[in-house]
């Protein structure tokens, strides 16, 4: 099992609330990521982290924010959550380094997320 | 067109039946290959990493064919508990991993 962690795991919030998904791992890796899945689709990266301090949005555009300031944790803020915003949020973290087994990556058991 | 397509599903298979998905991908330059399971609003978990030709682990068996840029998973013998959604990913040569949207898989007694 991958010791990697999210909570909240289920959040319900009214529109214009602050929110932090929390996301930790406890394997070292240094390269760490959040996805963003609706019920029956694809995955769609939407920020990830290759170390302290390194940031990139991902391929799908969004609203939220990341921050690496430790390397075991990755956690994403939305300012101001918004129904369009419901959706269930993945977070991964992989090992970084080259060589086999250094890309894959491994999930937390994900938050899924309902703005009313 | 999408970088990872597979099959559209959903597979409604007896147990005990051999079934195979298939996926294409358009990165030429991707080097990893991958089979991730995910049953229903669960995470996804490595199945399988596809480095050369193909690999076997047990019931499942991998292909890779890197000049039809195609990849395909073989489940033997299915049980009722291979019943998920089974993604195909592929690197890009940014390093990041790109997903299929799935596979459905129902296995019926």
């Amino acid at each position: 099992e991958a010791d990697i962690y999210q909570t909240p795991r289920y959040l319900v919030i009214g529109t214009g609330k602050k929110i932090t998904l929390e996301c930790s791992q406890t394997m070292g890796h240094d390269k760490m990521y959040w996805y963003q899945q609706d019920p029956g689709m694809e995955l769609h990266l939407i920020h990830y982290s290759y170390g302290v301090n390194s940031t990139e949005k991902g391929d799908l555009s969004s609203e939220s924010t990341v921050s690496r300031i430790r390397t075991e944790h990755f956690p994403l803020t939305l300012e101001s959550a918004r129904p369009s915003h419901t959706s269930q949020y993945l977070c991964a973290s992989s090992l970084g380094a080259s060589g086999r087994g250094s890309e894959t990556q491994y999930f937390g058991p994900g938050t899924r997320l309902l703005v009313l | 067109r999408k970088e990872v397509e597979q099959d559209p599903g959903p597979f409604n298979v007896p147990e005990g039946a051999t079934v195979a998905f298939n996926c294409t991908y358009s990165n030429s330059a991707s080097q990893s290959f991958f089979w991730y399971r995910q049953d229903c609003r669960k995470e996804p978990k490595l199945l399988m990493s596809v480095y050369s030709s193909g690999n076997e682990d047990g019931r499942f068996t991998a292909q890779l064919n890197r000049a039809s840029q195609y990849i395909s998973l073989l489940i033997r013998d299915s049980k009722l508990s291979d019943s998920a959604t089974y993604l195909c990913v592929v690197n890009n040569q940014g390093g990041k991993l790109i997903f299929g949207q799935g596979t459905e898989l129902s296995v019926k007694p």
